[in-house]
């Protein structure tokens, strides 16, 4: 069974940074791209980063462009985002999604149960 | 970046056929897969880049596209398929990012 669990959401004031993290189980996880999705509390969907299987093609959505930091690390089946600088319009909660191939696509197959980012002072 | 437009919300009678649309220039060149999503759950993937569907999702959820407009059909709406869903598709930069739709709630009355 494909398992994907968020870690590292936490109430935190604007200007600071926090790491978050997804462990997964139950697939070959360098096998796949990988995104992190976030959702503001009552809104939609938005797209964050996108992470390659091996790394090698990395995308950000704009309004994260040049704060925010993807990463993985196959060895230990994990995927990372850095959060720095971050802002009130950061909150939401932060989900972690496997795409269905190894380099990125719009269908993401599995997906966390989200951790809660709050940027507040 | 592109914007992927969808009603916000649409009704349907138990039983009946409720088609949900997402409007966007990139869609003349990329493919959209499509999410629903439950109070409280995260999203799950009901239709591929392909008009493919995931093992487990029932066959009565269908995708099909035309020009800058995607479509997913539910033929045969049950009670358990109120829920948002959203579009996603890759952006018209050039770059590998993505863009979710605006999301439409479905009620089957």
């Amino acid at each position: 069974e494909v398992q994907l669990v968020e870690s590292g959401g936490d109430l935190i004031q604007p200007g600071r940074s926090l790491r978050l993290s997804c462990a997964t189980s139950g697939f070959t996880f360098d096998d796949y791209a990988m995104h992190w999705v976030r959702q503001a509390p009552g809104q939609g969907l938005e797209w964050v980063s996108g992470i390659s299987w091996n790394s090698a093609y990395i995308a950000y959505g704009d309004s994260v462009k040049g704060r925010f930091i993807i990463s993985r690390d196959n060895a230990k089946n994990s995927l990372h985002l850095q959060m720095n600088s971050l802002r009130p319009e950061d909150t939401a909660f932060y989900y972690c999604a496997k795409d269905t191939t190894y380099y990125h696509s719009s269908a993401y197959d599995s997906w966390g149960q989200g951790t809660l980012v709050t940027v507040s002072s | 970046s592109s914007e992927l437009t969808q009603d916000p919300a649409v009704s349907v009678a138990l039983g009946q056929t409720v088609r949900i649309t997402c409007q966007g220039d990139s869609l003349r060149s990329y493919f959209a897969s499509w999410y629903q999503q439950k109070t409280g759950q995260a999203p799950l993937l009901v239709i591929d880049g392909q008009n493919n569907r995931p093992s487990g999702i029932p066959d009565r959820f269908s995708g099909s596209s035309s020009g800058n407009t995607v479509s997913l059909t539910i033929t045969g709406a049950q009670a358990e398929d109120e829920a948002d869903y959203y579009c996603n598709s890759r952006d018209s930069s050039g770059n590998p990012t993505y863009v979710f739709g605006t999301g439409t709630k479905v009620t089957v009355l």
